[in-house]
């Protein structure tokens, strides 16, 4: 299986601070994705990161790729109460598998 | 409207009967996809189906059954419903793009209790 596995399982801040979560995965991959999804409802598509790419930015996204290690980590800055959500990494692969997330829990 | 919708959104229904979750999408995608989550769990493949006459297993296909009816149609059935298939059906699109990017659009799930 390609299954990412995002770290760590849950994360608490306060509003304005750096969130960091961490996904590793087994397999060579072409691309990683990120995810997030708000409680019970649909994944939303975050930033796709290709295995030829190190850093990438989108707003106060920043994700990160090291495929020697086979590893990636999302931080987002400057932290919101809308950013409380469930992360996940995904993996290409034929079919897209996906981690169990972070949860992420942002306190005003 | 939605660029990909589920009907129904929530469906209780007694262990044995036959139930059908029906996506449609209006995108254009060629690909589509069904997943399952669980509480506290990500999501896992159920099936998957790259174009109309295209139909793959995913990783827990067994007791699922899909049908692809066109491009914008994906449904998946639960020939018998069990209890342990109680949870939040997704449905997923994308197009598999000249760059080779699988961004996903999802629908907002269907919530299946299987009493």
């Amino acid at each position: 299986s390609q299954q990412g596995e995002e770290d760590p399982q849950a994360l608490s801040i306060q509003e304005g601070e750096n969130a960091t979560m961490n996904c590793s995965y087994k397999t060579s991959i072409n691309n990683l994705q990120w995810y997030r999804q708000n409680s019970g409802r649909g994944l939303v598509h975050l930033i796709l990161i290709r295995s030829n790419e190190r850093e990438k930015h989108s707003g106060r996204l920043r994700v990160t790729l090291d495929t020697s290690k086979k590893s990636s980590s999302l931080l987002i800055t400057a932290s919101r109460a809308a950013d409380t959500a469930s992360y996940f990494c995904a993996t290409d692969a034929v079919d897209m598998r996906f981690g169990a997330g972070t949860r992420l829990t942002v306190k005003p | 409207d939605a660029d990909v919708t589920q009907t129904p959104r929530n469906r209780i229904t007694k262990t044995g009967k036959r139930i059908m979750l029906e996506c449609s999408q209006t995108k254009g995608h060629d690909r589509m996809y069904w997943y399952r989550q669980d509480p506290g769990l990500g999501l896992r493949l159920i099936y998957y189906s790259f174009d109309v006459k295209d139909i793959n297993k995913g990783e827990i296909s067994d007791g699922y059954s899909v049908s692809r009816q066109a491009q914008a149609k994906f449904s998946l059935s639960l020939e018998s419903a069990i209890p342990n298939q109680t949870a939040l059906y997704f449905c997923a699109t994308s197009d598999a793009g000249t760059s080779g990017s699988y961004e996903q659009y999802f629908g907002p799930g269907t919530r299946l209790t299987v009493t």
